[in-house]
């Protein structure tokens, strides 16, 4: 049973292009978070969700929209692609907001050509 | 917001010897401090954490330390082995998120 899970878990796709990766938790977590991962492996946040509702919101290009349709899911859509988009980005899930550490999904390698 | 720094960016051991990995943190309030390990190709995991009302904590052969005066804290592996090798991260908890530091990649030299 996978705790986190995303997919897909690579994605090549040409610029100006849309896409969108999934989330999905089965532990019962109540805060999702979308992380994304960049070619030194800094981990910057983008967005954080808790029971649905979003909490945080870093700067980040109004071309990414999260939606969380229920606490166990949190999908992330990307407009018009573009060359500097392309990282890994990582879904994660706690048990309640700054105080558990995450659960990690297994990453979306996104290459845009 | 809390300012995370993590050093060194790269360290070489020996098989069998100890590593050890620092990081500093700016906000006193934060109180809640993480270590990932993240191997090549997957995802960081969680593999040790402490709170701010503990002074240390110990796991095997991996162990964290916490200074809230100085705030820093530390990652310390002893008799590493070559299944060690990997990026670690610390991270600093405060309010509603986590600021990481900008990793260490460790390598083991069998």
């Amino acid at each position: 049973d996978t705790a986190v899970s995303q997919t897909p878990k690579y994605l090549v796709t040409q610029m100006g292009n849309d896409k969108s990766i999934k989330c999905e938790q089965n532990l019962g977590h109540d805060t999702m978070y979308w992380y994304k991962q960049d070619s030194k492996k800094f981990l910057k946040i983008m967005f954080s969700y808790n029971n649905k509702e979003l909490i945080i919101n870093e700067t980040v290009p109004n071309r990414f929209s999260p939606k969380s349709p229920d606490k166990a899911h949190l999908n992330l859509h990307i407009n018009s692609l573009e060359l500097g988009d392309s990282a890994v980005y990582f879904c994660a899930s706690s048990q309640a907001v700054g105080r558990y550490g995450y659960t990690f999904g297994s990453g979306t390698r996104l290459t845009v050509v | 917001g809390e300012n995370v720094e993590q050093h060194p960016s790269t360290l070489s051991v020996q098989e069998g010897d100890s590593a050890v990995i620092k990081c500093t943190y700016s906000d006193s309030a934060s109180n809640y401090f993480p270590w990932y390990k993240q191997e090549l190709g997957k995802r960081p995991q969680l593999i040790i954490d402490i709170r701010s009302n503990v002074g240390e904590k110990k796991d095997q052969r991996i162990a964290v330390t916490l200074n809230k005066t100085a705030k820093h804290f530390s990652l310390h592996i002893t008799e590493t082995q070559p299944e060690d090798s990997a990026v670690y991260f610390c991270a600093a908890s405060i309010g509603n998120q986590f600021y990481f530091g900008t990793g260490t990649s460790l390598t083991v030299i069998p």
